[in-house]
């Protein structure tokens, strides 16, 4: 089946990482995403990752796939107050014609103070 | 470059009528998704567009409806709207070669 979970909440210190988690049960997932979203706007895209690599750092932001245990991992470095915002973990399920149709997790809120 | 714009923001409706929504994508995208935003239910899938074609769609009663035109802009169409159709409804757009998929901004459905 198709689902997607992810802690709900999540606090930090200011300039510590973050790491948020997330778990997807489709086997056949071929991509995975993490999304941003801020209040009252849409998602942000921040990266993502093909499902036969292991990792991919981008910054500040490093994700970590364990396929074997379908665990999605995103790592902020030097969280910002800026950072705080709803982080959406989703899995593209293959279709007829293309890979658009994305499973998305609950959302994890990440909360970041001095 | 611009993003993906959607129109109206926000709206306003009461039970029985019907809605359009409109989306534009980012230029050279063809392909259009649009999602459902709500509290209880999270992000769902509604349906894809692809050179007009509708590709993929979700599990959605057929109240939900969609188009896409030559030039990509896609429309969604809610009929006989219910107090549950409030929501967030989210455009998305990509390239057909690329997994990359953009949001735009939503639309703020609020259903009386």
């Amino acid at each position: 089946g198709e689902d997607v979970e992810q802690s709900l909440f999540l606090s930090v210190r200011e300039g510590d990482s973050s790491v948020i988690n997330c778990t997807y049960t489709d086997s056949s997932s071929t991509y995975l995403y993490w999304y941003k979203q801020e209040p009252g706007a849409g998602l942000q895209l921040l990266t993502y990752i093909f499902s036969n690599m292991d990792m991919k750092q981008d910054q500040r932001l490093t994700v970590l796939l364990n396929k074997k245990d379908k665990h999605l991992s995103l790592r902020i470095a030097d969280t910002q107050t800026g950072d705080s915002a709803i982080y959406f973990c989703a899995e593209s399920i293959g279709l007829d014609g293309g890979y658009n149709k994305l499973i998305f997790g609950a959302g994890t809120r990440l909360a970041v103070h001095p | 470059k611009a993003g993906v714009t959607q129109t109206p923001r926000y709206l306003i409706k009461t039970r029985g009528q019907q809605v359009t929504l409109s989306c534009s994508p980012i230029s050279g995208h063809r392909s259009v998704s649009w999602y459902q935003q709500t509290p209880g239910q999270g992000l769902q899938f509604l349906f894809e567009y692809f050179s007009e074609t509708q590709r993929n769609k979700g599990n959605f009663p057929g109240r939900f409806s969609g188009r896409q035109f030559s030039n990509s802009r896609s429309e969604m169409n809610v009929s006989t709207l219910e107090l549950g159709d409030s929501a967030l409804y989210l455009c998305a757009s990509n390239r057909d070669t690329s997994y990359e998929q953009y949001f735009g901004p939503g639309t703020r459905l609020t259903v009386t």
